[in-house]
């Protein structure tokens, strides 16, 4: 079973410039999560999709960050414009649909975001 | 405002130690506790979980403890090895059958020295 798929893995941009990351997951799970880790701190939830719905995007920072899961596949998420803080791994992960295996999250290898 | 806190923040022992991390939380509405397995250049993997129902979980030589009413739980690796060395990770979130958003702390990095 192929896992969940991030690109690109890393990225170096300029403050101002947009970037968008792009979140492959396991085929058949509806439940998609994005999460940032900033340097030294922890693992930060920013928004969940069940299948191409957002079902919580409470940890969004700001409307300068867009997701989006069109036919409940794939995922991206567009920063625009990159500020100097956006700087992180930005991890996707993927979980099974209703059921015990919605809380078993598996993860991708991030996309590591430098803003200079 | 951090909803789970992890320490220590780094650790180091040697081969056949028993490192043991700890988290706490604040939230009660959490019933479900795992742990993350991170080696460098890889995404966190799920390593254990537990539920409130128990107050210890074992799965190999990684065992959770669980408190409740100090709302307190953590890992222990018996019979560490070098192959253990990662970053290690708790989580807390309530728990559903449609997912939620896991609540981490921010990490433990363990060395296991041969």
């Amino acid at each position: 079973e192929a896992g969940v798929t991030q690109f690109p893995s890393h990225s170096v941009i300029e403050k101002g410039q947009t970037v968008t990351l792009r979140c492959d997951p396991i085929s058949g799970h509806d439940n998609l999560y994005w999460y940032r880790r900033v340097m030294g701190k922890e693992i930060k939830f920013l928004l969940h999709f069940v299948k191409e719905s957002k079902q919580d995007e409470s940890g969004m920072p700001n409307n300068r960050f867009l997701a989006e899961r069109t036919g409940g596949t794939y995922s991206t998420l567009k920063v625009q414009p990159a500020e100097l803080e956006d700087s992180g791994v930005y991890f996707c992960a993927s979980s099974q649909g209703p059921g015990s295996g919605a809380n078993v999250l598996t993860f991708g290898a991030g996309s590591r975001l430098t803003v200079l | 405002q951090q909803q789970v806190k992890q320490s220590p923040q780094s650790l180091i022992v040697q081969k056949g130690g028993i490192p043991i991390i700890n988290c706490a939380y604040e939230n009660t509405a959490f019933d479900y506790f795992p742990w993350y397995q991170q080696f460098p250049g890889k995404g966190p993997a799920l390593l254990i979980a537990i539920r409130p129902d128990v107050s210890e979980k074992k799965e190999g030589r990684f065992t959770i403890s669980f408190n409740k009413s100090a709302k307190q739980f953590s890992l222990h690796i018996m019979d560490s090895q070098p192959g253990d060395s990662a970053t290690y990770f708790c989580a807390a979130s309530k728990d559903s059958n449609s997912g939620y958003a896991l609540n981490f702390g921010k990490g433990t990095s363990l060395l296991v020295t041969p």
